[in-house]
């Protein structure tokens, strides 16, 4: 099984709908980050989340992190066409005695006009 | 500012050529990531070098090699390519690995066409 799964893996929504994306992890976390990929492009950072209860804002997306349940929801506020894309969470956690960094499974968003 | 760059951008390569993907960090990042993502798909970790050692290995099938030099940048090289290797390469750079809690910051990746 997958250590960090997100979910939905796809969401369809209408825009200016909100919507939220989850990423939860098998292992202790240690450094939480969200990323966008826009369809055939690079893979952007969005934000990073170290501290459990931490909440940061990037324009109409806010994301947290619940360390006692080592996970992060990613929430999209009125989304736009322009949010369409993949999201990736990736973690910095703990294997067999090494930190090793992983990709989440992925959410496909689309937004429509 | 400097970003993460990656040559060629675009690659056509035929059945059993090989190809060399190449990847130059941000200025004194000492980490490289390097991923595959094919058509439709997630992108998958191939293998990555901290301080010019593999640090980590994923997916790489035994045809790729890939090392990082002196000056931190980062060479994929593929052999005996396969239609199946068509996809887009992404190279990612970070200060440090692990437990840095470093973000990757990634290139706008190769797309290789094997015909």
């Amino acid at each position: 099984s997958q250590e960090l799964e997100q979910s939905p893996q796809s969401l369809i929504v209408q825009e200016g709908k909100n919507l939220t994306i989850n990423c939860t992890s098998s292992k202790t976390l240690y450094g939480l980050y969200w990323y966008k990929q826009k369809y055939g492009e690079g893979l952007i950072f969005l934000m990073m989340l170290q501290k459990g209860g931490e909440e940061k804002s990037h324009e109409k997306i806010t994301a947290k992190l619940d360390e006692k349940k080592q996970q992060s929801s990613l929430h999209i506020t009125a989304s736009q066409p322009s949010h369409a894309g993949i999201y990736l969470c990736g973690a910095d956690i703990e294997a067999s005695g090494t930190y090793k960094y992983i990709f989440g499974t992925g959410t496909r968003l689309k937004v429509l006009a | 500012a400097a970003g993460v760059i990656q040559s060629p951008r675009h690659l056509i390569k035929e059945k059993r050529e090989t190809a060399t993907l190449k990847c130059y960090p941000i200025p004194r990042h000492d980490t490289v990531y390097w991923y595959q993502q094919g058509p439709g798909q997630d992108p998958q970790f191939l293998i990555s070098f901290y301080e010019k050692m593999q640090s980590d290995k994923g997916s790489i099938p035994d045809r790729f090699s890939a090392q990082q030099f002196s000056d931190y940048h980062s060479e994929l090289n593929m052999s005996s390519l396969e239609l199946g290797d068509s996809a887009l390469y992404f190279c990612a750079s970070s200060f440090g690995t692990g437990s840095y809690n470093s973000p990757l910051h990634f290139g706008n990746g190769t797309r290789l066409t094997v015909t």
